[in-house]
């Protein structure tokens, strides 16, 4: 069965810093990957997807990129925290043809302080 | 451009009774799908019940059930028998065929009540 992880579960930044935050699927080969963003009680924003190694769309233009150095990982980035970067953070798989379902992650919650 | 709404912020149900969640969208595809997403407490997103456009019979999971109503574009979630698990977020959420964009409405909070 496929499982997504997300590490890590929460994370206290300062403005200006760096930032990784890393998911991974197993389980299934060359999935569709996305990147959503979910600001307290509001509804989810997609930041990127992929379909596959190197392929990166941004639906978003901001301070954060992404990248997939391997088929089943997914790695959002930020050179330089702002503190509107603050939110829950999720990942999602789908494979096409097999399921158009997205299936999410356990996410990270990210503080900017 | 597609769109999904939720017109009920919050809902409340005494436990063991149905409530019925809302849900409309608005696109001019004619392959798509729709989800309901629910988000607990831990604010996981976990898969509540799929349904594909075209078919025309209603998704069912045990307690839950939908019921799509394509030409009005209303997809709304029925919950029976109500459990204290089931307070939660709720999420309405289309996506079209060719597209990876999966649209979210803005959500319903249900409280289950003893």
């Amino acid at each position: 069965s496929q499982t997504i992880h997300q590490w890590p579960a929460t994370l206290v930044q300062p403005v200006g810093s760096p930032l990784s935050l890393e998911c991974t699927v197993e389980g299934t080969s060359n999935p569709n990957l996305y990147w959503y963003r979910q600001a307290a009680g509001r509804g989810l924003q997609l930041l990127f997807y992929s379909v596959g190694i190197g392929q990166i769309s941004s639906e978003v233009p901001q301070n954060l990129s992404a990248s997939r150095p391997q088929d089943r990982q997914f790695i959002l980035s930020s050179k330089k925290l702002l503190l509107s970067d603050s939110g829950f953070y999720l990942c999602a798989w789908r494979v096409l043809g097999y399921t158009d379902t997205q299936y999410f992650g356990p996410g990270t919650r990210l503080t900017v302080l | 451009a597609q769109t999904v709404t939720q017109s009920q912020p919050e809902m409340s149900v005494q436990e063991a009774e149905t409530v019925t969640l809302s849900c409309t969208y608005d696109t001019s595809e004619n392959n798509y799908y729709l989800f309901w997403y629910k988000q607990p407490p831990s604010r996981q997103m976990i898969l509540v019940i799929r349904q594909e456009a075209y078919k025309q019979q209603n998704a069912t999971e045990n307690r839950f059930s939908v019921n799509f109503q394509k030409a009005a574009k209303s997809f709304s979630l029925k919950i029976s028998d109500s459990q204290l698990g089931d307070t939660a977020m709720y999420f309405c959420a289309f996506i079209a065929g060719t597209a990876s964009k999966l649209t979210f409405g803005t959500g319903t909070r249900l409280q289950v009540t003893l």
